[in-house]
């Protein structure tokens, strides 16, 4: 059975521009959550979506944006780069929603904001 | 609100010696309690969790956490350290409601000298 899978795997963006980062999750996963990781701040929750639905949302602008596919497939974008914006990007897949799940991550985006 | 403090941001041990990395929580209710390990450039990966049932959990690699609510701690341990430890290690918390966002600790590096 495949991982989890996170395109592109690296990224070099300017100050200003969009990005749109995709995860595609375990096959018969239904829930896909996003997380952010910065040697600073350490992994940050983004978001989580099941069945299409966005059913949390970590603390962070609305810059940050995500949707999920009825294929279960994720994808993240972030408009308006700034530096700080810099970081390992990390989806995971569980089988279903709620606290307790086991969540399986992908290798991540590493995204660079110059 | 919940959070997760880990003792120690860098942890040294020689090859065949006790790993004790160390983890405390903070939840207004029994919280579910994982432990997850990331090698270099790749994501996080599930080492055990404790949903409420035996206080001592066992998971993968011969690491153990032991669940403590009296010290609400959690720190995982494994009798003897292979130099395939090395990694970095993150405590995290999830509340028992309807929602899968984890809260991290700051991670511990762990170094294995042979």
């Amino acid at each position: 059975k495949a991982g989890v899978t996170q395109t592109p795997r690296y990224l070099i963006k300017t100050r200003g521009q969009q990005v749109t980062l995709s995860c595609s999750p375990i096959s018969g996963h239904r829930s896909v959550s996003w997380y952010q990781q910065t040697p600073g701040q350490g992994l940050q929750f983004l978001f989580e979506y099941f069945s299409e639905t966005q059913r949390n949302k970590g603390n962070f602008p609305g810059r940050f944006s995500g949707r999920q596919f009825s294929n279960s497939r994720s994808e993240m974008n972030v408009s308006t780069l700034e530096l700080g914006d810099s970081a390992l990007y990390l989806c995971a897949s569980s089988l279903a929603a709620g606290g307790g799940e086991k969540l399986f991550f992908g290798s991540g985006t590493q995204l660079s904001v110059l | 609100a919940q959070s997760v403090t880990q003792l120690g941001s860098h942890v040294s041990v020689s090859e065949g010696a006790l790993v004790l990395l160390r983890c405390n929580y903070s939840s207004s209710v029994p919280p579910y309690l994982f432990w997850y390990v990331q090698y270099p450039n790749q994501g996080l990966q599930l080492l055990l969790k404790y949903t409420s049932a035996a206080t001592l959990v066992k998971g993968i690699n011969g690491f153990e956490a032991e669940f403590k609510k009296s010290e609400t701690s959690f720190h995982l341990t494994k009798p003897s350290a292979h130099m395939s430890d090395a990694a970095e290690y993150f405590c995290a918390v999830s509340d028992r409601g309807n929602t899968g966002k984890l809260i991290f600790g700051q991670g511990t590096t762990l170094q294995v000298k042979p």
